[in-house]
């Protein structure tokens, strides 16, 4: 098993850019993709990023993602942040067992 | 496309809880469907998979032995029963579509089902 660290919490100003991380504990990620997932309060979860870097219909381009292999963790980076971009933020990947795994999860907070 | 989920249960420790997500909009049985569970104060959990063309299933480890994924094609409804509930198995529980055999990805997501366990 491995575990998907994520820095708990972030902030920054409305307009500003942002990069939230998300690093495996062990083992190598079984597809190296990973996804991120924005669930904002009272919401179900919505997909900004897929497979590393892709951002599915309807995802601003404000959003972006990264896999860095050399050290196996990815990023997500929301440029001209805006308020309704407040949420939080959750990496996921899949292990050797193609069983899903979460990050724990990073609260951003625009402000 | 649309997954809506059954409503909220109160259940007893020790009991089981069964939570449905019909399907719309989109042949069922061409793509997975992931449950995904949120307890109060923690994150995300991936639960398992299930596939509704052929009833494979993949659950997570922490929960082999106390959960059952099934699908009605016929319906185009998928299932996720939990047994010998725990007052830490209260959560909001989630499906998902999953698009796994073409792209990494839970594209469609159910509302949500609170499940409460308490005596």
């Amino acid at each position: 098993n491995f575990i998907l660290t994520q820095p708990h919490s972030v902030s920054e100003s409305p307009g500003k850019t942002v990069t939230i991380s998300c690093t495996r504990s062990s083992d190598r990620l079984a597809s190296n993709y990973v996804q991120w997932y924005q669930q904002r309060p009272g919401s179900s979860p919505t997909a900004v990023i897929y497979e590393n870097n892709r951002r599915p219909s309807g995802v601003p381009d404000r959003f972006s993602g990264s896999f860095d292999s050399s050290s196996n963790s990815a990023s997500l980076t929301i440029s001209g942040l805006k308020t309704e971009d407040e949420a939080e933020y959750f990496c996921q990947s899949y292990d050797s067992r193609n069983q899903g795994v979460f990050g724990g999860g990073t609260k951003l907070t625009v402000l | 496309v649309q997954l809506v989920q059954s409503g909220a249960e109160v259940k007893k420790p020790g009991a089981s809880v069964k939570v449905s997500c019909k399907a719309s909009g989109y042949t069922f049985t061409s793509y997975g469907v992931t449950w995904v569970r949120r307890a109060p104060g923690q994150g995300l959990e991936w639960m398992g998979w299930i596939s509704p063309y052929n009833g494979n299933t993949n659950y997570a480890q922490s929960l082999q032995g106390r959960v059952t994924m099934t699908t009605d094609t016929s319906t185009y409804t998928a299932y996720m029963e939990l047994r010998s509930l725990r007052s830490d198995d209260t959560a909001v529980y989630y499906c998902a579509r999953d698009l796994r055999f073409s792209e990494w990805l839970f594209d469609y997501w159910g509302q949500g089902t609170l499940v409460t366990v308490s005596s």
